[in-house]
């Protein structure tokens, strides 16, 4: 299976809004609504951001957002922070029963 | 609190089996709520999923990891544990233990350990 396709890079200015995007095929982003977004800190554990295609769970900011059309599904953060700059995955469930994730996308707020 | 701690050897020889387990505190392993799973990250690379486990024994696989891993679970000590054999300097990465909720089929890894650094050299 291949790895889920992200932009290496984004940024954005405090208070501006960004969206990063993660390109999948018709056997796992674009079969079920079934991606998470995950964000991460230099040398720390990953962090669940958004899961089911738009869902948050609790704790995590209504500035993160997330949505899906076709084989592509989008995480957006609104409202920049310096404490956003992070990486963020993308991860999908498959059509052969397996998770897979994305590369990974490193957040830089100017 | 649910907790998750990898522990395990942090040098592994090439061509020998890597073996790290997951000691899961403040809940049960054995809950049919929830699959276990293995996630690793080379240094400086993004994440890859290794496999998952449910509490009966069930497992599922990287298909480009399959031949080499092993994922077991004992609910008698409330852990689960992986072993990659064969390993080789490319298998170097920090490892990471994760619960996923079986209701977003095993996407949703809402908890995780701290991760462990396992380096593969002689």
């Amino acid at each position: 299976q291949s790895a889920l396709t992200q932009p290496a890079s984004v940024s954005g200015s405090p208070g501006q809004s960004i969206s990063i995007s993660c390109t999948g095929t018709s056997s796992d982003v674009g079969a079920y609504n079934y991606v998470s977004w995950y964000q991460q800190h230099p040398g720390k554990a990953p962090k669940l951001m958004i899961y089911d295609v738009s869902y948050r769970p609790s704790g995590v900011s209504n500035r993160f957002s997330g949505s899906k059309s076709g084989n592509t599904a989008s995480l957006s953060i609104s409202g920049l922070q310096a404490e956003d700059e992070a990486d963020y995955y993308c991860s999908s469930y498959t059509t052969i029963t397996t998770v897979v994730f994305g590369g990974g996308t490193r957040l830089t707020v100017l | 609190q649910l907790q998750l701690q990898e522990s395990g050897p942090g040098l592994v020889k090439p061509s020998e089996t890597l073996s790290l387990t997951c000691s899961v505190s403040g809940g049960s392993i054995s809950t049919s709520s929830y699959f276990w799973g293995w996630i690793r990250q080379p240094p400086g690379k993004g994440l890859e999923w290794i496999g998952s486990i449910y509490y009966s024994g069930k497992t599922y696989y990287n298909p480009s990891l399959k031949t080499r891993v092993t994922i077991s679970v004992d609910t008698s000590k409330n852990h689960f544990s992986l072993k990659l054999s064969s390993v080789t300097a490319a298998d170097t990465a920090v490892f990471y233990c994760a619960r996923a909720d079986v209701d977003t089929a095993m996407v949703r890894f809402d908890a995780w350990g701290q991760g462990t650094l396992v380096t593969v050299s002689s």
